[in-house]
């Protein structure tokens, strides 16, 4: 069971609300991501980190923001929630296993609604 | 484009049978595929990593083929339960920078 961690589990907001979506790991893994997905659809990656103070964009258009001022602490934050942002947002980190080997760590997820 | 298809339709086997899933990928050299394991409402859970040199990866009731000819990959489990009964998802790394990229996944049901 990898140690990773996502709250709220669940949340129901309306629009124009400003929300932070926590993730935290205790295994001291450097890289850490934010994944977006749909029921049925695969995982689109939109934000991620190869450590403290290093964010990176995703391969999908996000209006959400990161920062990584930890290193087990990689929080997401809509600075103002839409009906278009209701989705399963999942973190995850890697432990490093060489090149082009890495395995991630998924964390139990996050259901956004925005109403 | 780069993509990669995992069969939409659920597989729907008896337990006790052997389930086989597809992973297929276009415009991708993938220096690796990972297998992943997804229940409803919950994280991907890691089940196998197979390299681009690998023929076959085995993991207790699990074995993992990559045919990069045919850039292609089975997923067998053997001897199925249903509490195998979960959506099976592939991942390759995406053009060198190895951050996986995930397939839509295959919803496996493993009926007593």
């Amino acid at each position: 069971e990898a140690d990773i961690y996502q709250t709220p589990r669940y949340l129901v907001i309306g629009t124009g609300k400003k929300i932070t979506l926590e993730c935290s790991q205790t295994m001291g893994h450097d890289k850490m991501y934010w994944y977006q997905q749909d029921p049925g659809m695969e995982l689109h990656l939109i934000h991620y980190s190869y450590g403290v103070n290093s964010t990176e964009k995703g391969d999908l258009s996000s209006e959400s923001t990161v920062s990584r001022i930890r290193t087990e602490h990689f929080p997401l934050t809509l600075e103002s929630a839409r009906p278009s942002h209701t989705s399963q947002y999942l973190c995850a980190s890697t432990l490093p296993g060489g090149r082009g080997t890495d395995t991630q760590y998924f964390g139990p997820g996050t259901r956004l609604t925005v109403l | 484009s780069q993509k990669i298809e995992q069969n939409s339709e659920a597989l729907n086997i008896q337990e006790g049978k052997t389930a086989t899933l597809t992973c297929n990928y276009t415009n991708y050299s993938p220096a690796y595929l990972q297998w992943y394991r997804q229940d409803p409402g919950r994280g991907p859970v890691f089940l196998l990593l197979i390299r681009e040199n690998e023929k076959e990866k085995r993991k207790e009731r699990l074995k993992v083929t990559f045919d990069t000819t045919l850039k292609q990959s089975l997923f067998h489990i053997t001897a199925s339960q249903p509490a195998d009964s979960a959506t099976y998802l592939c991942a390759l790394d995406s053009g060198g920078s190895y951050i996986p990229t995930f397939g839509r996944g295959t919803s496996l049901i493993v009926h007593p």
